[in-house]
């Protein structure tokens, strides 16, 4: 079945631009979302099919996915970034919904 | 504003069964496919089981075929999760979502879950 692979943990400083990756075969067929989840609470979209933005999600937030690997970036990140973020795609050879693992963000 | 409200959670022994409600309203339900997500303590999201807008398709995931079931009631504005033969692997806070409306694909709107608990 799919597997989509994030890398467990991600730290930046305040600033700069935290980038997340989502690998897994033939991902550059399937589009991609992203979610935002903080602690105890449930979790946020924040991009949808690739590269759209929900409203009310900061333009900081962009998405890409050109070939095997999806990428979540923010740039300017700020402290209220620091949560889990995951990827999801739909596979329509299983119809199951995947998610990556999750990647923790953390400000330094 | 979209709502989504679940309930039914609960302490349950393994082997025992549960039924998970969740309430929707802001929206015209019966215009989106739904979905059931499931997060054990500590862990990342997993999927359980989709349902499109009219109810005549449904998805389960591998881990719960057979044992839960989604189901909808458009008049009610209702979605349902009856979950049979529980595990203790089931113990987890679980989510239904409404879809961004590609069809089925997306959940754009998240309840704010429900704990469920499987222990003798």
């Amino acid at each position: 079945s799919f597997v989509l692979t994030q890398p467990p943990s991600v730290s930046v400083a305040p600033g700069e631009t935290a980038r997340i990756t989502c690998g897994g075969i033939t991902i550059g067929s399937n589009s991609v979302h992203w979610y935002q989840q903080r602690p105890g609470q449930a979790p946020v979209l924040v991009i949808y099919y690739d590269s759209d933005r929900p409203s009310g999600i900061p333009e900081r937030f962009s998405g890409s996915n050109p070939g095997n690997t999806a990428t979540l970036s923010i740039s300017r990140v700020e402290a209220g970034d620091e949560a889990d973020y995951y990827c999801q795609v739909w596979d329509s050879n299983t119809d199951h919904m995947v998610f990556g693992g999750g990647t923790k963000l953390t400000v330094l | 504003q979209v709502q989504l409200v679940e309930s039914g959670g609960g302490l349950v022994k393994p082997g025992g069964s549960l039924r998970l409600s969740c309430t929707a309203s802001g929206f015209i339900f019966s215009d989106y496919y739904m979905t059931w997500i499931r997060q054990a303590p500590g862990k990342g999201l997993e999927w359980v089981a989709d349902i499109s807008n009219s109810g005549s398709t449904k998805f389960h995931a591998d881990s719960v075929k057979g044992r839960f079931t989604i189901s909808r009631d458009n008049a009610k504005n209702s979605l349902y999760l009856q979950m049979n033969s529980l595990r203790a692997e089931d113990t987890a806070v679980y989510y239904c979502a409404r879809d961004h409306g590609g069809g089925g694909s997306c959940p754009e709107y998240w309840g704010q879950g429900i704990l469920v608990t499987v222990s003798s």
